[in-house]
């Protein structure tokens, strides 16, 4: 299975910008989405096929990336943005997912 | 607005069965591919399984193969996940979602918690 690596947590200023990256053991051309989880809820999609923002989520939120490296970009960064976020890609099967980064906000 | 509504978890012994349902509403529910997704307390997410809007086709992963059977009633818009010889590694919260057609969970349910435990 294809392997998504993310590091587990950050820490930043509200205002700040703050990117949060993806690494995959094998390319996943740019079949590579974003969700954020808060506490007690489930997944919302925010990113779809590593650049294309999902209906209603603010302009804030960006993603990059092709082949293997991915991020996804918060700009700036609210207290609201508090929570778990999870990579997954659909290109090799079966779909994989990260196994997350925490945002925290100082 | 699209909801998904998961039913059916609870407490199971090692060895039984369990039936979870995902009610939709909202869309056209026998348009979309539909998965279950899982998450162990605490931890990531992992795919569970995924059917065709049209209920022809199915997948698993391979620790639910023969196991898991995922199902759906369109006339109904209800999706649903039978699964059997339950184990203490299935305990988790399951959600429903819908699997658009670029390969990504576009919405999910709220969760339902299985807990295997004797």
């Amino acid at each position: 299975d294809t392997v998504l690596t993310q590091s587990p947590a950050l820490a930043v200023s509200p205002g700040e910008r703050v990117s949060i990256s993806c690494r995959a053991s094998e390319g996943v051309n740019s079949y590579m989405h974003w969700y954020q989880q808060k506490p007690g809820q489930q997944p919302k999609l925010l990113i779809y096929k590593a650049s294309n923002l999902a209906s209603g989520v603010p302009a804030r939120f960006s993603g990059s990336g092709s082949g293997t490296d991915f991020t996804l970009t918060i700009d700036p960064v609210e207290a609201d943005d508090t929570a778990t976020y999870f990579c997954q890609q659909s290109w090799n099967d079966p779909d994989t997912f990260g196994a997350g980064t925490k945002l925290e906000l100082k | 607005e699209v909801q998904l509504v998961e039913s059916g978890g609870g407490l199971v012994q090692p060895g039984r069965s369990m039936k979870l349902s995902c009610a939709a509403s909202g869309f056209t529910f026998n348009n979309y591919d539909m998965a279950w997704v899982c998450q162990a307390p605490k931890k990531g997410l992992e795919w569970v399984a995924t059917i065709s809007y049209d209920g022809s086709s199915t997948y698993y992963r391979d620790s639910v193969k023969g196991r898991f059977t995922i199902s759906r009633d369109n006339a109904k818009s209800t999706l649903y996940l039978q699964m059997d010889s339950l184990r203490s590694e299935d305990t988790a919260t399951y959600y429903c979602a819908r699997y658009w057609e670029l390969r990504y969970f576009d919405y999910w349910g709220q969760g339902v918690m299985v807990t295997v435990s004797s």
